[in-house]
């Protein structure tokens, strides 16, 4: 079945640092993949999205790009702030549109002023 | 337009007892989701309803966890009898419609049994 693979945490970074956190799925067919991003005390919020293969998600000075060969969906940010210490969450939802999101078992993001 | 309502945003009850949370989710949304999200299990999908139908309730854990959706604005996850190990946070999210749209997560519900 789908499934969704995150880097494990906790990450943490200095302020101002490049973040890479990895995400690859499987999947049949032709999934869309998001990134939630969650605030302590917090539900998720949508931080970007692609909905098909070459596409790149960008928000807040996050990005993702949707490869489809190496199946993966990897989240960047040049320089983190404070403010985007959080839980990332990579999902992704079934290409048959049942309305599912497969998330991933998300990684917490700490940065260090 | 408020964003998912959930109550209550915080319970604390004995085990044994009843609980009921609530969620209203955004209006013209057709889809609703329960999760439950715990340090030792991550995120959970427990159910979910479609036009107030539910769809796949295969992640309720079990007999104990019943969802409800009598009609498009409102929905209730009821726990009976509650168990020290149903602590966690409780989320309602809900969506336009499936596949590419996002969902749209309430602040949730934390639940302390003890």
């Amino acid at each position: 079945g789908n499934s969704v693979t995150q880097m494990e945490g906790p990450v943490t970074l200095s302020e101002e640092a490049f973040l890479t956190i990895n995400c690859t799925y499987t999947a049949t067919g032709y999934p869309s993949l998001f990134w939630y991003v969650q605030y302590p005390g917090e539900g998720l919020q949508l931080l970007l999205k692609a909905t098909k293969a070459d596409d790149k998600g960008s928000n807040k000075g996050f990005e993702a790009t949707y490869r489809k060969e190496t199946t993966s969906f990897h989240l960047e940010k040049g320089s983190v702030q404070v403010s985007d210490s959080a839980v990332y969450f990579c999902a992704l939802s079934g290409s048959s549109n049942t309305g599912k999101l497969i998330f991933g078992q998300g990684t917490t993001l700490q940065v260090k002023p | 337009d408020a964003g998912v309502i959930q109550s209550p945003r915080h319970e604390v009850t004995e085990m044994g007892q009843e609980v009921t949370l609530r969620c209203k989710p955004i209006s013209g949304h057709d889809y609703l989701f329960w999760y439950r999200q715990t340090m030792m299990r991550g995120l959970e999908l427990l159910i979910y309803f479609n036009n107030n139908v539910p769809i796949d309730d295969s992640g309720m854990p079990e007999d104990r966890f019943s969802a409800k959706m009598p009609n498009a604005s409102f929905s209730t996850l009821k726990i009976q009898p509650s168990e020290p190990r149903d602590s966690a946070v409780y989320f309602c999210a809900s969506s336009l419609d499936g596949g590419i749209n996002e969902q749209y997560f309430g602040p949730g519900t934390r639940l302390t049994v003890t």
